[in-house]
């Protein structure tokens, strides 16, 4: 199975809107079981932390600042207010309709 | 609140086997309500889903690992393991244990992960 497609950076001021994109296929992103996609973040050393998670859901805790979307094959990540604590690595990951999970390659994420 | 916590050796020889164990606080791999999944992270690289496992014994396997990984529960300890065998440089990474709840594809609790290194 191959990794789903995400831009290898991406960047903003603080308190701009930045949008990550992971791009997938019909058979995981855009699959019949197509609301079971999530984002990660992951800040160097750290285990990744669950942001986003069924393509719109944030876990309690989350920051409104971050948001998903998701159309087809591609989905997306948004966050506004961008924020120094932003800056780390952000990963998507889906359900495959062979029942297993994929992850994307990641994005790193520089506040500038 | 619940915690996983990955144990094991730092060191594998090449075509050795290797193996971890993640063990679960706050909550218990017997329920039925998730899947216990193993993932890692190459140096530098992204994520790699590796498989998981159910309280039953059942399992889903990447089919990258399929003819190399194992898989285990043990709920009278509240762990879980993996088994990889003839290991090569490629598998140096971190791994993590995770929980899935079942219905959801995401991994919502995450260990810490442990750097295991492939070298002779």
């Amino acid at each position: 199975q191959s990794a789903l497609t995400q831009p290898a950076s991406v960047s903003g001021s603080p308190g701009q809107s930045i949008t990550i994109s992971c791009s997938g296929t019909s058979s995981d992103v855009g699959g019949y079981k197509n609301n079971y996609f999530s984002w990660y973040q992951q800040h160097p050393g750290k285990a990744p932390r669950l942001i986003i998670y069924e393509v719109t859901n944030r876990p309690s805790g989350i920051s409104s600042r971050f948001s998903g979307s998701k159309s087809g094959n591609t989905a997306s990540l948004t966050i506004s207010g961008l924020q120094p604590e932003d800056e780390a690595d952000y990963y998507c990951g889906s359900y495959t309709d062979s029942g297993t999970r994929v992850f994307g390659g990641g994005t790193k994420l520089t506040v500038l | 609140q619940v915690q996983l916590q990955e144990s094991g050796p730092g060191l594998v020889k090449p075509s050795e086997t290797l193996s971890l164990t993640c063990t679960v606080s706050g909550g218990s791999v017997n329920s039925g309500g998730f899947y216990w999944t193993w993932i890692r992270q190459t140096p530098g690289k992204g994520l790699e889903w590796i498989g998981y496992v159910y309280f039953t014994g059942g399992t889903n396997y990447n089919p990258s690992f399929k003819s190399r990984v194992t898989i285990s529960v043990d709920t009278s300890k509240n762990q879980f393991s993996l088994n990889l065998k003839f290991v090569t440089a490629a598998d140096t990474a971190v791994y993590f244990c995770a929980r899935e709840p079942r219905s959801s594809a995401r991994h919502d609790y995450w260990g810490q992960g442990t750097l295991v290194t492939v070298s002779s």
